[in-house]
């Protein structure tokens, strides 16, 4: 079993509309993480949880919001996708720095 | 600021030859965490090989291996007998001790070339 999965895998969406991607570990880590990379900028954290219903913002919080009810569960909406939140989003899972990554998300918002 | 700098943005490298990626990172911190990771083409995030700074030894993994200078603020990396496997984005990344958040570079474009 991975021990992160990230659901959808890709996301076509439209302008507007709230999108949900979520995280499921199977580590039982008290830390996880939302990132997302874009050209140029590397990796930006969004939101990060230090256990159930504990999270906090990132450099990049603006327009998301998360959730996480489950230490196995992170989930992070979009609340109104705009353009500009077109990028791979990654959910990781750990502490000390040494992740646990997800395989990504690639939302496109047309 | 803790900052972390890598610049080199595209490398490229002979099959079977060494190659070295550069970072360099600014903390005021004297316990801390250092990692590089791999990205390949498949998105996938890897980590490589972490170091901690209270150690004195360089990290070695397999063909892995790193060079860290405390003093200068430096950690490369070394990959041996490179390894079309290894064509990958490298990010190296930072932790500080009493901080779960890792700062990242933002890259090194590794080419191997047959």
């Amino acid at each position: 079993d991975a021990g992160i999965t990230q659901s959808p895998r890709h996301k076509v969406t439209e302008t507007g509309t709230p999108v949900t991607l979520r995280c499921h570990q199977t580590e039982n880590h008290r830390y996880m993480y939302w990132y997302r990379q874009d050209p140029g900028h590397g990796l930006r954290l969004i939101h990060y949880s230090y256990g159930v219903k504990d999270t906090d913002k990132g450099e990049v919080s603006d327009g998301y919001s998360v959730s996480r009810s489950k230490t196995e569960d992170f989930l992070l909406t979009l609340e109104s996708a705009t353009s500009s939140q077109t990028s791979v989003y990654f959910c990781a899972a750990g502490e000390g720095g040494g992740y646990t990554f997800g395989s990504g998300t690639r939302l496109t918002v047309v | 600021a803790q900052t972390v700098t890598q610049s080199q943005p595209e490398m490229s490298v002979q099959e079977a030859e060494t190659v070295t990626l550069s970072c360099t990172y600014d903390t005021s911190e004297s316990d801390y965490y250092l990692f590089w990771y791999k990205q390949p083409p498949s998105r996938q995030m890897i980590l490589v090989i972490r170091q901690e700074a209270y150690k004195q030894q360089n990290a070695t993994e397999n063909r892995f291996s790193v060079n860290f200078q405390k003093a200068a603020k430096s950690f490369s990396l070394k990959i041996s007998d490179s390894q079309l496997g290894d064509a990958a984005m490298y990010f190296c990344a930072y932790n500080a001790g009493n901080n779960r958040k890792l700062i990242w570079g933002l890259g090194t474009s590794l080419a191997v070339n047959p």
